[in-house]
């Protein structure tokens, strides 16, 4: 069974809408991950958390809010989505003191 | 800041032929190593990982990497590669368990018959 699960698997949104992507894992691990994915550049790290009630910024965080409401579970949001923000976004958990993630199948974002 | 290269963009082979997957790192200390692979649709799984020890580390589906600290890298190979083998192949890079990985660019295996 899937462990780290993502909702929406694809979203459109218009500009300047509030948009939020979800992650829930059942893995029971403390530190959960947001990156995006874009053609040229990568993974690149938006926020993550090691601990509910908390998060912590990543390499590009403007633009988007993270927040951590149990260990399960782990919202990407953003406020306003801008064109720049079309991209795959995927979630990711890792178990502390291990540099191994995990990851979800990723939510295809379009904004337009 | 730490930075990972992978140098080919895409990589094509025949079914059957060995690959190579090339990576280099730039950090004055060795960090945790990765290989991860995207195949379509899906999310990253890890391949393989090292730290420390032996040089040459295996994975899973017949893949191995080999660490050398002399020229900053860690290439990916495996001796004979199978048409499901097609994917992204990621190299990533850790100092800090804390803050998650950072990847490559990725390379693209194309694998034909």
């Amino acid at each position: 069974e899937a462990a780290v699960t993502q909702s929406p698997r694809s979203k459109v949104a218009v500009t300047g809408g509030k948009v939020t992507l979800s992650c829930h894992q059942t893995n029971n691990h403390d530190y959960m991950y947001w990156y995006r994915q874009d053609t040229g550049h990568g993974l690149r790290l938006i926020h993550y958390s090691y601990v509910a009630d908390s998060t912590e910024k990543g390499d590009i965080p403007d633009g988007y809010k993270a927040s951590r409401p149990s260990q399960e579970n782990f919202s990407l949001i953003l406020e306003l989505a801008s064109l720049s923000q079309t991209a795959v976004y995927f979630c990711a958990s890792s178990p502390t003191g291990k540099n191994t993630l995990y990851f979800g199948a990723g939510t295809r974002l379009s904004v337009l | 800041a730490q930075s990972v290269t992978q140098p080919d963009a895409r990589v094509t082979v025949s079914e059957g032929a060995s690959l190579q997957l090339r990576c280099k790192y730039s950090y004055s200390a060795t960090p945790y190593l990765f290989w991860y692979v995207q195949y379509p649709r899906q999310g990253l799984q890890m391949l393989l990982k090292y730290y420390s020890g032996d040089p040459v580390v295996q994975g899973v589906n017949g893949f191995e990497a080999e660490f050398s600290k002399s020229d900053s890298s860690f290439h990916l190979r495996k001796a004979s590669v199978h048409w499901s083998d097609s994917a992204v192949y990621f190299c990533a890079v850790s100092y800090n368990y804390a803050q998650g990985l950072t990847f490559g660019l990725g390379t693209r295996v194309s694998v034909f018959p």
